[in-house]
């Protein structure tokens, strides 16, 4: 069974440095999501992506957070400077489309643990 | 938007069926509901989602009331794997296209 991909599983930084996270969305897939979950919370929306481009991204830190999918397939979600309050999981999603039918799987995940 | 309203946490008995309902009274006629569930540390995992009509797969079956105000997951024979939180959830538009916005879900337990 096809699976959302993501690296680094777990990363620990220092505050005030950079961190990033990469997902591989499964194959055909032209929606892709960052969500963040803060521990205790549901997963909240950071950006949503129609093939490269940006849908949503009103819920985005763009001080400090960057998200992009340059060639429609892959995706890089960037921190910088981190903040201790970024330590959270930060999860990738992808579907076929954006329609309401169409079903949104998620990744395992990316731990962030900022000290 | 619409949302949903769940209870907090709920036990179920290994082997019984576990019924967890949600509420969703400003859903719209094109809105799906949607189920997934997290096992602690992992990402979300999709259960089932459904339109009007009840729907059922290997995992779950959904059952969703005539107008559409509630729904139910069923989980018809509960194992201790199971434990985990659920998320029922009404697939809303977003900027530009349709997003999923989690609640805070209910918390199952089931118990040997």
């Amino acid at each position: 069974e096809a699976e959302v991909a993501q690296s680094p599983r777990y990363k620990i930084t220092e505050k005030s440095q950079a961190v990033a996270f990469w997902c591989d969305p499964i194959s055909g897939h032209a929606t892709l999501y960052w969500y963040r979950q803060i521990l205790g919370q549901g997963p909240e929306l950071l950006v949503q992506f129609q093939d490269e481009s940006v849908v949503d991204d009103s819920q985005l830190p763009k001080d400090r957070f960057s998200a992009e999918r340059l060639k429609g397939v892959d995706s890089t979600l960037k921190i910088q400077p981190a903040e201790l309050g970024d330590s959270a999981m930060y999860l990738c999603a992808s579907g076929w489309g954006p329609n309401s039918g169409n079903t949104i799987y998620f990744g395992e995940g990316s731990w962030l643990t900022v000290v | 938007d619409a949302k949903t309203t769940q209870p907090p946490s709920m036990d179920c008995a290994e082997g019984r069926a576990a019924n967890l309902p949600c509420n969703h009274s400003t859903i719209s006629g094109n809105e799906y509901v949607y189920w997934y569930r997290q096992i602690h540390s992992q990402g979300p995992q999709y259960i089932i989602h459904g339109l009007k009509n009840n729907e059922t797969n290997e995992m779950a079956s959904l059952i969703i009331t005539e107008d559409r105000k509630s729904s139910t997951l069923i989980l018809p024979h509960a194992t201790l794997r199971d434990t985990a939180v659920y998320y029922c959830i009404v697939r809303v538009a977003s900027n530009s296209g349709y997003a999923l916005n989690f609640g805070k879900g209910t918390s199952l337990l089931v118990t040997p």
